[in-house]
C-alpha cells in the first residue's frame, strides 16, 4: 500500500537557520504530494502541494520539489522564524475516488530565538 | 475560524460510558472524514463519507461507531471504549479534487479514556 516516511523530529533550529525536513514516499500510480502544518492546539492545516513530477509547491517561504525519480518531497525554508514552530506532516493521495490521503509521522520543529 | 468546528473540544470518559463527537461544516463540501491521531504514528483514516454514504471504513472497532446525517455533519459515536483509544480526533472535509484543494481539517477533539 501507499506510505510516506518523515525524518524524525524534533529539530531544533536557532531563527534565521536553513530547515530542511525530509520526506520519502512509496504508491502506485502517480500520486499528489503535500506538506500540511499542525500549530499546537489546532488541527493540521495545508502548507502546500503539488501535483505532477518536478512540481514545485511554495507557500509563506517554504519549498518542496516533487521528485520522481528519488521519490522525495522535502521541504525546505531558507530562513525560518519562531513563529514556525510547529508540526509538520508529508501527505500523498493516491487520486483514489474518494480522495484518500496517507499521512507520514509528522516533524516537529522548534524554532529558538 | 477553519470553517471545520468540532466538539468538544476535549473529553474525558470512562470505559463504560457513552459518548459522541461532533463535527461541522459550512465549506459546501462533498466529503468527510474521521482520522486518529496519535503520539509518534501516522494519522490513522478511520471513516469516510462522500455525498453522505460511508466509502471507507479501515477495520475500526465496532465501539466506533459513525453518521453522517446530512453533508453539513458527522458524528463519531463511543462506547466502552479502552484506555488506547485515547487521542486527538480530527474530522477533515473536502470537496471535488483532494489533489487541487487538500483537505480543511477542524481543531480536533481530544479523548481520554480513563
Amino acid at each position: 500500500g501507499d506510505s510516506v516516511t518523515q525524518m524524525e523530529g524534533p529539530v531544533t533550529l536557532s531563527e534565521e537557520a536553513f530547515l530542511t525536513i525530509n520526506c520519502t514516499y512509496t504508491a502506485t500510480g502517480y500520486p499528489s504530494l503535500f506538506w500540511y502544518v499542525q500549530y499546537p492546539g489546532e488541527g493540521l492545516q495545508l502548507l502546500l502541494k503539488a501535483t505532477k513530477a518536478d512540481d514545485k509547491g511554495s507557500n509563506k517561504g517554504f519549498e518542496a520539489t516533487y521528485r520522481k525519480e528519488t521519490t522525495s518531497f522535502h521541504l525546505e525554508k531558507g530562513s525560518v522564524q519562531v513563529s514556525d514552530s510547529a508540526v509538520y506532516f508529508c501527505a500523498l493521495s493516491d487520486n483514489g475516488g474518494y480522495q484518500k490521503v496517507t499521512f507520514g509521522t509528522g516533524t516537529k520543529l522548534q524554532v529558538i530565538p | 475560524e477553519t470553517g471545520v468546528t468540532q466538539t468538544p473540544r476535549h473529553l474525558v470518559m470512562g470505559m463504560t460510558n457513552k459518548k459522541s463527537l461532533k463535527c461541522e461544516q459550512h465549506l459546501g463540501h462533498n466529503a468527510m472524514y474521521w482520522y486518529k491521531q496519535s503520539a509518534k504514528k501516522p494519522l490513522e483514516l478511520m471513516f469516510v463519507y462522500s455525498l453522505e454514504e460511508r466509502v471507507e471504513n479501515n477495520s475500526v472497532p465496532s465501539r466506533f461507531s459513525p453518521e453522517c446525517p446530512n453533508s453539513s455533519h458527522l458524528f463519531l459515536h463511543l462506547h466502552t471504549l479502552q484506555p488506547e483509544d485515547s487521542a486527538l480526533y480530527l474530522c477533515a472535509s473536502s470537496q471535488g479534487q483532494v489533489t487541487n484543494y487538500g483537505y480543511t481539517f477542524g481543531s480536533g477533539t481530544r479523548l481520554t479514556v480513563v
